[in-house]
This record gives structure tokens, C-alpha cells and sequence, in this order.
């Protein structure tokens, strides 16, 4: 597709379970960038990837996230034993000369 | 440590006057500045940057400026449209190409009749 691509679009899940978020960037960019937006908040960064150097993870909230990339393309968030406050919009977002683009966003909501 | 600043939470504007956005950045190693605009329920989407090197950069109806000295940028937008309603991120990077970019808290723009 042309554009960056997230699934899935919503995600219920249960409290303690674990959950698997999917960016599908665009062909040819060497950045990839996840961040997350709360209720009322601003864009918080997660973790950035580029190219094959070693990501830069100063943003994730906790050990419970991580995130990889495989083959320099997909990459998956994973969020282990969910909390309440993880409910949010998980953005993905891909560049090659520095405006990044962003997919739709996964809403998850942790009941 | 918010080191984007946007400390106007929301801002209404009749449509055909100005919108004037503002944001503060206090890392004094960024050197590339964007505007992203955010709908409901969507990602956000470019709208222009501009480089250290620069201090103005126009495209169309929109306009950045940058103050480095002040560590302060602004958006323009003339005339303000009521589909310009929406939230505006600034953000910035410490170098180009595809750093990571760190962002503001955001402005709600609200354009009316």
C-alpha cells in the first residue's frame, strides 16, 4: 500500500493478558517510529528504529513493552501483562528524509 | 522533562482572519522543526518544516517561522479555513535525515464562521 499501514484498528483485552500490536511502513523508509497517545495527552515517543542500527528505546514506559523489527520492515509493539493505564492510541510512523507518516493508530482499551 | 513546548491548549479563530501557533523547544541540538495537523481518529499528517538554517518557510496558506535565538517557532495560517480545525503538533529533531522526533502536547485550533 502506500501508506503505513497499522493493525489491528481496536483492540480489547483483559487485564494481565498480552497483546501484539502490527506497522507495516512504507517501502523504502529507513526510520520507523512508534509512539502512543492517552485521553487528552500529547504524542509520547515510544521507541525509534533506523535502519540496522540498535534502536533507540528511551521511551518505553516500562520492561512489559518491547518492540522489534524484522528485515528492516514490519515491526510489531508488544505490551506484556497489560495495565489499565496502557489503554490509549498506539501510532506507528515511517520516514526516509525526516517528515515522517503516520498510519491510523491502534486504539487499545485494557478492561 | 517536556522539551517541546506548547503551552496553548486550545486557540479559536474566525475563519478568514490568522491562526498563530506557537511552540517552544528547550534542546538547543534541534536543528529540523515540523507541523503535523491530527484529526479525530486518524494519524497526523504533515503539513511544512523548516531547517535551522532558515528562519521562514511558506507553502500556500501556511507558514513557519523559526527564532532561534528565542528557541520558538510559529505556525501562520492565512486565511483560517473552518476545515483547519484540528489539533496541531509541533515537533522537532536534532538532525535530518529521519531522527527521532519528539513532539508537543498539542494545540486545538478552532476555526467558526
Amino acid at each position: 500500500g502506500a501508506g503505513v499501514s497499522q493493525s489491528p484498528s481496536n483492540k480489547v483485552t483483559e487485564k494481565g493478558k498480552d497483546v501484539e500490536l502490527r506497522c507495516d511502513p512504507i517501502s523504502g523508509h529507513t526510520a520507523l517510529y512508534w509512539y502512543r497517545q492517552s485521553l487528552g495527552q500529547g504524542l509520547e515517543f515510544l521507541i525509534y528504529f533506523q535502519g540496522n542500527s540498535a534502536p533507540d528505546k528511551s521511551g518505553l514506559p516500562s520492561d512489559r513493552f518491547s518492540a522489534e523489527r524484522t528485515g528492516g520492515s514490519v515491526s510489531t509493539l508488544t505490551i506484556q501483562r497489560t495495565q489499565q493505564e496502557d489503554s490509549a492510541v498506539y501510532l506507528c510512523a515511517s520516514s526516509y528524509t525526516g517528515e515522517a507518516f503516520f498510519g491510523q493508530g491502534t486504539r487499545l482499551t485494557v478492561v | 522533562d517536556q522539551q517541546v513546548k506548547q503551552n496553548s491548549p486550545s486557540l479559536s479563530v474566525q475563519e478568514g482572519r490568522i491562526s498563530i501557533l506557537n511552540c517552544d523547544y528547550t534542546n538547543s541540538m534541534f536543528d529540523y522543526f515540523l507541523w503535523y495537523k491530527k484529526y479525530p481518529a486518524e494519524g497526523p499528517t504533515f503539513l511544512i518544516s523548516i531547517s535551522s538554517i532558515k528562519d521562514k518557510n511558506e507553502d500556500g496558506r501556511f507558514t513557519v517561522f523559526l527564532n532561534k535565538s528565542a528557541k520558538h517557532l510559529s505556525l501562520h495560517i492565512v486565511p483560517s479555513q473552518p476545515g483547519d480545525s484540528a489539533v496541531y503538533f509541533c515537533a522537532a529533531s536534532e538532525r535530518r535525515p529521519a531522527d527521532k522526533l519528539i513532539f508537543g502536547t498539542g494545540t486545538r485550533l478552532q476555526v467558526f464562521p
